[in-house]
């Protein structure tokens, strides 16, 4: 447990359905992330959010739609994906929103198969 | 965000000390190194990070020369499970996102 938690783990959903991944952590971090991970590729990064503000939209789809109510939660919305967002989708979480320290701590990540 | 390049894959034997070399010719006065490690199916842990010259903990070593134009981690006596992809990572401590390479991807054999 690192401290960061993604549910749910694995997530099957069809290209019509609309689904919801959620990041929490409790080590008083202030800006969270959202990475996708894609088979034998490196992590991309999606979104930033620095103190619930988000600072980075990496052009990804508005078919993802990040949310963050609080320094501790982070949602991802999905509706109408493609097979090809099939990935393990991964939250992290900093403190001060910089590599200060001892960096980014990942969660275990969501594995989503789009069928 | 300065550029890293580092070996796609390597292989060793349980018992070895394997030493994983990262490129970053064009890194920052501001820079730090840092190295995560990533299991299949799992996000990225922090490993080790550095300014110059060597840093130690209880996991690896990192081994940083003067000019700071590479970087070598260092883990000894792998085991099988420490069969994982490295990631090799230059930035500002103040910067707001990472961004990962390919890494290394590490193969321990029996």
């Amino acid at each position: 447990e690192t401290g960061v938690t993604q549910t749910p783990r694995h997530l099957v959903m069809g290209m019509t359905n609309k689904k919801s991944l959620k990041c929490e952590q409790h080590l008083g971090h202030n800006a969270m992330y959202w990475y996708k991970q894609s088979a034998k590729k490196p992590l991309e990064l999606m979104f930033v959010y620095n103190f619930k503000e988000q600072t980075e939209n990496n052009s990804v789809p508005s078919r993802f739609s990040p949310e963050c109510p609080n320094s501790s939660h982070l949602f991802l919305h999905l509706h109408t994906l493609q097979p090809e967002d099939s990935a393990l989708y991964l939250c992290a979480s900093s403190q001060d929103g910089g590599g200060a320290n001892y960096g980014y701590t990942f969660g275990s990540g969501t594995r989503l198969t789009v069928v | 965000l300065a550029k890293t390049t580092q070996p796609i894959s390597m292989d060793s034997y349980e018992g070895q000390e394997v030493n994983i070399t990262c490129s970053h010719n064009n890194i920052a006065t501001n820079d730090y190194i840092t190295w995560y490690q990533q299991f299949p199916s799992q996000g990225p842990r922090f490993i080790i990070q550095g300014y110059k010259t060597k840093v130690t903990n209880e996991v690896a070593s990192l081994f940083i020369p003067a000019d700071r134009k590479s970087s070598t981690l260092s883990l000894p006596r792998v085991s099988l499970s420490d069969t994982a992809v490295y990631y090799c990572l230059v930035g500002d401590m103040r910067d707001d996102k990472i961004i990962f390479g390919k890494g290394t991807r590490l193969h321990i054999l029996p």
